[in-house]
């Protein structure tokens, strides 16, 4: 079955610091990739989305992510992390023939020190 | 901007008791979906219907049914709700054929099952 890993549930950063938050999907068909970002007594809210256009996608609020087909993955990176950053994350994966459906990683939980 | 809401934020419901959670979007959109939101195991689709009076399972069915009436609105049903089925629920909502792409999310209801 199709599945979406994000490696760690939980990344701690110090405010500045380099941030790093691991998706790794399992198919050799290349999806559409999402990063969505929850805080705290909210929905979710996209950050980025690649479609099959340019492999490096910028999103909002600083971050990016890159698409790696051949490592299967879309790290999701900011460079200098601030404390509005502190959320959970959520990587998505979907696949053109199965209608839109949506198949998200477990969520890694980003706090921020300062 | 997109807007979808949902009927309420938090709920305490008792075991047996009939549950509706409502959710409506404001963007014409034909998609609409409902997850359930549970720690470690990120989002997983119960349900989601690609036009009026129209509706497909997802990963996680049982226990759950859905009626969508309007286009605007789709309703997520616990017919005798269990204190298995406490939970964060989203509902989202996208447009496009077969599901669409990026999906837009509510602010999500609590629902405690006593």
């Amino acid at each position: 079955a199709q599945s979406v890993t994000q490696l760690g549930s939980h990344v701690s950063v110090s405010e500045g610091a380099l941030v790093l938050l691991r998706c790794n999907y399992s198919s050799s068909v290349p999806p559409y990739l999402f990063w969505y970002v929850q805080y705290p007594n909210q929905g979710l809210q996209l950050l980025l989305k690649y479609t099959s256009a340019a492999t490096l996608v910028k999103g909002i609020n600083g971050f990016e992510a890159e698409f790696k087909k051949s490592e299967t993955s879309f790290h999701l990176t900011k460079p200098s992390a601030h404390m509005s950053d502190a959320a959970e994350y959520f990587c998505a994966v979907s696949w053109g023939n199965q209608g839109g459906k949506l198949i998200f990683g477990q969520g890694t939980e980003l706090s921020v020190k300062p | 901007d997109v807007k979808v809401t949902q009927s309420s934020r938090y709920l305490v419901k008792r075991t047996g008791e009939k549950v509706f959670l409502e959710c409506v979007q404001d963007m014409d959109h034909e998609n609409m979906f409902w997850y359930r939101q549970d720690p470690g195991l990120g989002l997983r689709l119960i349900y989601f219907s690609y036009d009026v009076k129209m509706k497909e399972k997802g990963d996680i069915p049982e226990g759950y049914s859905v009626s969508r009436e309007k286009k605007e609105r789709f309703s997520l049903i616990l017919e005798s709700a269990s204190t298995n089925q406490t939970s964060m629920y989203l509902c989202a909502s996208s447009s496009g054929p077969r599901g669409g792409l990026q999906q837009y999310f509510g602010p999500g209801t609590r629902l405690t099952v006593t």
